[in-house]
């Protein structure tokens, strides 16, 4: 059974403060991924990483960025939190496409919430 | 432009009704079409996805590329159903996700 565990599932942090949110997945996979989740916008896709100390941009980087030192670990950072980061945070991994059955596993989620 | 349109962020009805929760996408190639769903308090986790054309917990999806739409479909809702579901498109390693759709099974 798939695992992907993320660090907290509750932080407050201040405006200006760094951040940082952890994923870990226990099936090898070589694929993470990190979204953010807010009501009427649905998830979003923020940076994604096909290997270790690989990243790519997702389709909102901006004030964020990702570090994969390990297969296992995906950690997403906010240099300077600002209020509208407040959201909840999902990470997910998979096996790359062409392995046959493609699945993204969630992790529960972050809800950050920045004062 | 690669988009996934859920059109309805709320569905209300109540047991044994029919359930038809809508999805459109755009993508110029052969897309490969999932939906997720989200129960209160659990994590986000796989539903069905269109090439497998199976049926879970009662749901189906057909593909209908003229239409360009992955609806979501279940002929009986149970309160168990109410959830939040979101479609997504997966042009390679990558899902891009609707809006969602939040679906409530009154008794």
């Amino acid at each position: 059974d798939v695992k992907v565990t993320q660090s907290s599932r509750y932080l407050v942090k201040r405006t200006g403060e760094k951040v940082f949110l952890e994923c870990v997945q226990d099936m090898d996979h070589e694929n993470m991924f990190w979204y953010r989740q807010d009501p009427g916008l649905g998830l979003r896709l923020i940076y994604f990483s096909y290997d270790v100390k690989m990243k790519e941009k997702g389709d909102i980087p901006e004030g964020y960025s990702v570090s994969r030192e390990k297969k296992e670990r995906f950690s997403l950072i906010l240099e300077s939190a600002s209020t509208n980061q407040t959201s909840m945070y999902l990470c997910a991994s998979s096996l790359p496409t062409g392995t046959g059955f493609y699945e993204q596993y969630f992790g529960p989620g972050t809800r950050l919430t920045v004062t | 432009a690669q988009r996934v349109t859920q059109p309805e962020k709320l569905l209300s009805v109540f047991k044994g009704a029919p359930v038809e929760l809508k999805c459109n996408y755009s993508y110029s190639g052969s897309p490969e079409l999932f939906w997720y769903v989200q129960y209160s308090r659990q994590r986000l986790q796989l539903l069905l996805r269109h090439i497998s054309r199976e049926s879970i917990k009662g749901f189906t999806a057909d593909l209908n590329k003229g239409e360009t739409s992955f609806h979501l479909k279940k002929p009986f809702a149970q309160e168990e159903d109410s959830a939040m579901y979101y479609c997504a498109l997966s042009p390679w390693d990558k899902l891009i996700f609707g809006t969602g759709t939040r679906l409530q099974v009154f008794p």
